[in-house]
């Protein structure tokens, strides 16, 4: 089975740019979470999607979004950004029921 | 509110040697799953050993195992005959059992395996 990929791996974007990152979970999940990675604040839990409806949401403001498509690809995207943003954001794989995660290679966002 | 503690942010063993990690976490919620997950320079997040909280056995996978006391909150993680591939940060994590996948991590132990 192929793993958890993300796209694109490394992003470079300006303040006040928005920026749409993907992941594609293993073969057969239907829950797909993100975290941001930051030195500052650690890994922090964004948000959760399963069968194309958030399950939980972590304490991010409105400007970090996402979606669930029908095959379970996940779309994060994160408007007006700030220099604050710039993290590996990694997202994980997940079953049907609460079970083991398997994250993704992230992708590195540098806002500039 | 769930929140776990690794009070070692550095630590380093002899390459063949022995080496534990601690990690504390406090919760109110029954059931539960603890993972260690380890980070390496490449930076993808990679499942080390996971733990049910209803099980009493220790979980064990090869060279890592971990001492789970539930009583006192403690999910401590043992690599045995550590090895140079075993450098990384490792990040232990809880999770729920009835509320969604979402984790809650650690700060992290950065482990050195020296030669």
């Amino acid at each position: 089975k192929a793993g958890v990929t993300q796209t694109p791996r490394y992003l470079i974007k300006t303040r006040g740019q928005q920026v749409t990152l993907s992941c594609s979970p293993i073969s057969g999940h239907r829950s797909v979470s993100w975290y941001q990675q930051t030195p500052g604040q650690g890994l922090q839990f964004l948000f959760e999607y399963f069968s194309e409806t958030q399950r939980n949401k972590g304490n991010f403001p409105g400007r970090f979004s996402g979606r669930q498509f029908s095959n379970s690809r996940s779309e994060m995207n994160v408007s007006t950004l700030e220099l604050g943003d710039s993290a590996l954001y990694l997202c994980a794989s997940g079953g049907v029921v609460t079970d083991t995660q398997y994250f993704g290679p992230g992708t590195r966002l540098t806002v500039l | 509110a769930q929140t776990v503690t690794q009070s070692q942010p550095e630590m380093s063993v002899q390459e063949a040697e022995t080496v534990t990690l601690s990690c504390t976490y406090d919760t109110s919620e029954n059931n539960y799953y603890l993972f260690w997950y380890k980070q390496p320079p490449s930076r993808q997040m990679i499942l080390v050993i996971r733990q049910e909280a209803y099980k009493q056995q220790n979980a064990t996978e090869n060279r890592f195992s971990v001492n789970f006391q539930k009583a006192a909150k403690s999910f401590s993680l043992k690599i045995s005959d550590s090895q140079l591939g075993d450098t990384a940060m490792y990040f232990c994590a809880f999770m729920p059992r009835d509320t969604g996948n979402q984790f809650y991590f650690g700060t992290g132990t950065s482990l050195t395996v020296i030669p």
